[in-house]
């Protein structure tokens, strides 16, 4: 089964910008595993926030984006805010089988 | 809108065997794959078993095949999950999982503890 690999931890400033990225050991990353972008605060479940690698939903703040960048998977943040502190978890699929990626939890600091 | 509630978490010893159900509502049960996805205690999310919409069709992750098995019920609009040979690594929350429209609808979970 695939490996999807995050950098486990990432520090940004306020106001900074990081981008966070997903790996797999299958080769790159490419639009036919539709990656997704989750974020996930202490004591509640996900929530997506990127689908099929770019698009966003009506609640995803404007100052997150995703895209495919040199065979992986990313999420770029411009403008980081406190409330932006979290886990970001990555989703590919895999001939209809998930895999997540192992987490990267972002410090804002 | 969308609800998935999960029950049927309990604590279980080791080598027991326990059943999931999510009970589904606000959308079209029948159209749509669903997934069972776990968080163990502080850790990540890690995908368990996903199921078709006529469940003819199911997948698992690579290290529960043999001792997990999923199923449905369209109609009872419900979602299951068998699980057996229970290990203290099974520990988690776990959740009942839907894919609409490029969003990801996450149930609340039920947690299973294995332990003696």
């Amino acid at each position: 089964q695939a490996v999807v690999t995050q950098e486990p931890s990432l520090t940004v400033s306020p106001g900074g910008t990081v981008t966070l990225t997903c790996g797999s050991s299958t080769g790159a990353v490419t639009s036919g595993h539709y990656p997704y972008w989750f974020q996930q605060k202490p004591g509640q479940v996900p929530r997506t926030l990127i689908y099929d690698a770019s698009n966003k939903h009506s609640w995803t703040p404007v100052r997150f984006s995703g895209s495919l960048l040199g065979g992986k998977a990313a999420l770029t943040l411009s403008g980081a805010q406190p409330e932006d502190e979290a886990e970001y978890y990555c989703l590919l699929s895999y001939s209809d089988v998930w895999v997540f990626g192992g987490g990267t939890k972002l410090t804002v600091l | 809108e969308v609800q998935l509630v999960e029950s049927g978490g309990d604590l279980v010893q080791p080598g027991g065997s326990l059943r999931l159900s999510c009970s589904a509502s606000g959308f079209t049960f029948s159209s749509y794959a669903l997934h069972w996805v776990r968080q163990a205690p502080g850790k990540g999310l890690e995908y368990v078993s996903g199921i078709t919409r006529n469940g003819g069709t199911t997948y698992y992750a690579d290290s529960l095949k043999g001792r997990f098995t999923i199923s449905r019920d369209n109609s009872k609009n419900t979602l299951y999950l068998q699980m057996s040979s229970l290990r203290p690594e099974d520990t988690a929350v776990y959740h009942c999982v839907n894919q609409v429209a490029g969003t990801v609808y996450w149930g609340q979970g039920t947690l299973v503890t294995v332990s003696s």
